[in-house]
């Protein structure tokens, strides 16, 4: 079983529609969170980075965090046709575990216009 | 922004063939990374480094070597290049966020092929 679960999709939406994408996972260490956006043929940039349970907003972008669930949650509101991408969860368990990322497979999200 | 850079973009090349994918990035990080994604799948870490002279293999066996030898540059070498090695190489570099965990900035990619 993988340590972080993600919906391949592809997940097709109009523009304007409210999207959710999820990611849940198995190591009860990681404590930060991470949405990175992956263009075609590009390289992952980041996206929104949360710290424990909670939400965070970011302009049309909000993530949540629910440690108790073990999910977590990247919300777009207003969707655009450029917010077409891959989506990609990451989590860390800090320095304290060596501080690397383990990735989620991506969420292949269109918006079509 | 992040200033970190690859080359090749794209290689396609025989079997058998050595290789070297560059990474260079301008920011002064001290860590440095190499991954693997094959389409629709997630990265997989295959090298990553703490400094000059450090380097340390990831989670995913790879037939690849690195070095760094200064602190900007992170090259990624292939022997002998197999059609199992056929995927996108994606270099990071990361900083110390002051939470207790990096920010990792990627470059933008070399798609290998090898027939």
């Amino acid at each position: 079983q993988k340590e972080v679960e993600q919906d391949p999709g592809p997940l097709s939406v109009p523009e304007g529609a409210i999207v959710s994408l999820n990611c849940t996972y198995s190591n009860s260490a990681f404590q930060y969170f991470m949405w990175y956006r992956q263009y075609s043929r590009k390289g992952p940039e980041l996206l929104m980075y949360t710290y424990s349970s909670g939400n965070k907003e970011d302009g049309r972008f909000t993530a949540q965090v629910d440690k108790s669930s073990k999910y977590i949650s990247l919300f777009i509101r207003d969707s655009q046709p450029s917010d077409s991408a891959t989506y990609l969860c990451a989590m860390s368990a800090g320095y304290n575990a060596g501080n690397m990322l383990t990735f989620g497979g991506g969420t292949r999200l269109m918006v079509k216009p | 922004e992040a200033d970190i850079y690859q080359t090749p973009r794209y290689l396609v090349i025989g079997t058998g063939k050595k290789i070297t994918l560059e990474c260079s990035q301008t920011m002064g990080h001290d860590k440095m990374y190499w991954y693997q994604q094959d389409p629709g799948m997630e990265l997989h870490l295959i090298h990553y480094s703490y400094g000059v002279n450090s380097t340390e293999k990831g989670d995913l066996s790879s037939e690849s070597t690195v070095s760094r030898i200064r602190t900007e540059h992170f090259p990624l070498t292939l022997e002998s290049a197999r059609p199992s090695h056929t995927s996108q190489y994606l270099c990071a570099s990361s900083e110390f966020s002051g939470r207790d965990t990096d920010t990792q900035y990627f470059g933008p990619g070399t798609r290998l092929t090898v027939l």
